[in-house]
């Protein structure tokens, strides 16, 4: 079992709709969640920092914790064709003390 | 805005050939990670610093990788001798330990080939 699973996707959703992107970890101690986006060619760029169970908004984008379930989502809502990139969810392991990324969702905005 | 500076951007080379890559991390962050990105493994963690001392360097290749922090505004990574298994993205990030598990700032990478 993969420390962090993505569906590498691609997710495919017309503009103006709400994308929702998953992952799941397999360490149940972990207390650091982390969403990243990343453009072809491009680095991979922060958008959201989440550490405790429930959601946190910023602007259009919402993250959702449930540490239960071991499970953190993110979702875009008014999704703009800009917003077309990899999403790559990474969660801290206090296990290994690392920071440990998934492959990675694809996400298409339809125009 | 702060940002980590890598260089080069890009790097065409030989196998056998030496490859120093730099980072200069955002002023502050006392945490750098060099990551490895390619199609077929995602991103890799291959090594990281805190306040200048290696704690991990295990997702490396010990004979041919070294990677060093000679001070707070430098780290580098040296492939020696490289092969084209090593051509990929390579990614430098820092961070500040405020709590167990720190966001990471990534620099631009360097895109690297080896003939």
């Amino acid at each position: 079992q993969k420390e962090v699973e993505q569906n590498s996707g691609p997710l495919s959703v017309p503009e103006g709709a709400i994308a929702s992107l998953n992952c799941t970890y397999s360490d149940r101690g972990s207390q650091s969640f982390f969403w990243y986006r990343q453009y072809s060619g491009k680095s991979p760029e922060l958008i959201m920092s989440i550490y405790s169970n429930g959601d946190k908004e910023d602007g259009r984008f919402t993250a959702q914790l449930n540490k239960a379930s071991q499970y953190v989502s993110l979702l875009i809502r008014d999704s703009q064709p800009s917003d077309s990139a990899t999403y790559l969810c990474a969660v801290w392991m206090d296990s290994s003390y690392k920071l440990i990324f998934g492959s990675g969702t694809r996400l298409l905005v339809r125009p | 805005d702060a940002r980590v500076t890598q260089t080069p951007r890009h790097k065409v080379t030989e196998m056998g050939q030496e490859v120093t890559m730099r980072c200069q991390p955002i002023l502050g962050h006392n945490t750098v990670f060099w990551y490895r990105q390619t199609m077929m493994q995602g991103l890799e963690l291959l090594a990281y610093f805190r306040n200048r001392a290696p704690l991990d360097d295990s997702g490396m290749p010990k004979d041919r990788f070294s990677a060093e922090m000679p001070d707070a505004t430098l780290a580098t990574l040296k492939i020696q001798p490289s092969e084209p298994r090593d051509s990929a993205v390579y990614f430098c990030a820092s961070g500040s330990r405020t709590r167990g598990g720190q966001p990471q700032h990534f620099g631009d990478g360097t895109r690297l080939s080896i003939l």
